[in-house]
């Protein structure tokens, strides 16, 4: 079945980069999606990635796919402090009709 | 635009009473989802609606709740009777194409 696996922890320093990973099961992926969520709010929606890419590049954020070992990954660059927060990925795939399946979230913190 | 707009944000309600989450999309969008999110849990789908049909229920806990969409700028999400194990935030969620956008979330104490 679908499953989307993330650690649940990271801690940074501020002005480090950050790399969150994330492992999915399902081959058949289309959109894969980082979402953050600070405290108190909702889910924040990043940045995605089509799955016929393997990279993507947003100001700070890096998203990498490698496809072939099913893993993603989020590098925040130049981590502040506003960055600590929670971030999900997700992943979409032809079967699901958009529904999107979640990891638990991987908690960032950034320490100054 | 102002994003997906839910009401109320906080709700505090005693065992057994009826409560009623509200959610308006974003204007355009064709999909509407309804979330969970505990700590034990995470977050889980609950029910999603295309073009204001539901599509997929199967995530809906009991027959104590349901979900509507009577048109494509509203939809409801009541518990009833609602008990302590609801106590949750509650997000819904519209999509455009394939970028999916959260509302703040309600915050439901069920005492």
């Amino acid at each position: 079945g679908e499953d989307v696996e993330q650690s649940l922890f990271l801690s940074v320093r501020e002005g480090d980069s950050s790399v969150i990973n994330c492992t999915y099961t399902d081959s058949s992926s289309t959109y894969l999606y980082w979402y953050k969520q600070e405290p108190g709010a909702g889910l924040q929606l990043l940045t995605y990635i089509f799955s016929n890419m393997d990279m993507k590049q947003d100001q700070r954020l890096t998203v990498l796919l490698n496809k072939k070992d099913k893993h993603l990954s989020l590098r925040i660059a130049d981590t502040q402090t506003g960055d600590s927060a929670i971030y999900f990925c997700a992943e979409s795939t032809r079967g699901s009709q958009g529904n999107l399946i979640f990891g638990k979230g991987t908690k960032l913190s950034v320490k100054p | 635009d102002a994003g997906v707009i839910q009401s109320p944000r906080h709700e505090v309600t005693e065992m057994g009473q009826e409560v009623t989450l509200r959610c308006k999309p974003i204007s355009g969008h064709n999909s509407l989802f309804w979330y969970r999110q505990t700590m034990m849990r995470g977050l889980e789908l609950l029910i999603y609606f295309n073009n204001n049909v539901p599509i997929d229920d199967s995530g809906m806990p009991e027959d104590r709740f349901s979900a509507k969409m009577p048109n494509a700028s509203f939809s409801t999400l009541k518990i009833q009777p609602s008990e302590p194990r609801d106590s949750a935030v509650y997000f819904c969620a519209s999509r455009y194409r394939d970028e999916q956008y959260f509302g703040p979330g309600t915050r439901l104490t069920v005492t």
